[in-house]
């Protein structure tokens, strides 16, 4: 079956220590996103691919990076920058162009820092 | 600014009865799309319905429609005929396209809860 696939599901890092999300989709999609979500919090952009080896900023990329190397792999590095990674982390894909149906999630990731 | 606002932080619903959750949306951009998702305990994210800016009649799925109100910039999800199942958090979305990239933008949401 198609879809996202994230892991781990839950991670916990140490303070000062970078950690990297997997974010894996065999949908042939050629968008990828990353979303941060605070408790009751609705979701904010982090980054986004549209094709192979290019990406943008999202509204709060600071603290975080990302790789497109391949279409099917979107990874997400939370850096020793972010102050405050502690937070509930999703991957979605997309066809350019699409209506309705575009958007495909991944169950997320629930990152804390110990 | 292209923003999506939902100002129900909370809605409590006797089931059965229908509910309104309200979203509104700014955008000088012609051509746009909106959706609503269901994001439940697990964290998961449903896709329940959708509305272009050029679709003329309003969007129906099943037991969700789409008051779609162009000239207000509104887009208003009704959930008819309410099930204790439809308690979760819901989000309105705008999809944007900026320098030829598309985005999703989300609104903060709404929790919908279900009384029996």
């Amino acid at each position: 079956d198609g879809g996202i696939t994230q892991s781990p599901k839950y991670l916990f890092r140490k303070e000062g220590q970078n950690v990297t999300l997997s974010c894996e989709q065999n949908l042939n999609h050629d968008a990828m996103y990353w979303y941060r979500q605070d408790p009751g919090q609705g979701l904010r952009l982090i980054y986004y691919s549209q094709i192979v080896n290019d990406f943008q900023k999202g509204d709060i990329a600071e603290g975080y990076s990302v790789s497109r190397e391949k279409k099917e792999s979107f990874p997400l590095t939370v850096t020793s920058a972010q102050k405050n990674p502690t937070a509930f982390y999703l991957c979605a894909s997309s066809m350019s162009g699409q209506g309705a149906y575009g958007y495909t999630f991944g169950s997320g990731t629930r990152l804390t820092v110990v | 600014a292209q923003k999506i606002t939902q100002t129900q932080p909370g809605m409590f619903v006797q089931e059965k009865e229908a509910v309104t959750l309200d979203c509104t949306y700014d955008t000088s951009d012609p051509s746009y799309g909106l959706f609503w998702y269901k994001q439940p305990s697990s964290g998961e994210m449903i896709f329940l319905i959708y509305q272009g800016s050029y679709d003329q009649q309003n969007a129906t799925e099943g037991r969700y429609s789409l008051n779609f109100q162009k000239a207000r910039k509104s887009a208003n999800l009704v959930i008819s005929a309410s099930q204790l199942g439809d308690s979760a958090m819901y989000f309105c979305a705008m999809r944007l396209t900026i320098q030829g990239a598309q985005k999703l933008v989300f609104g903060q949401g709404t929790r919908l809860t279900i009384n029996p």
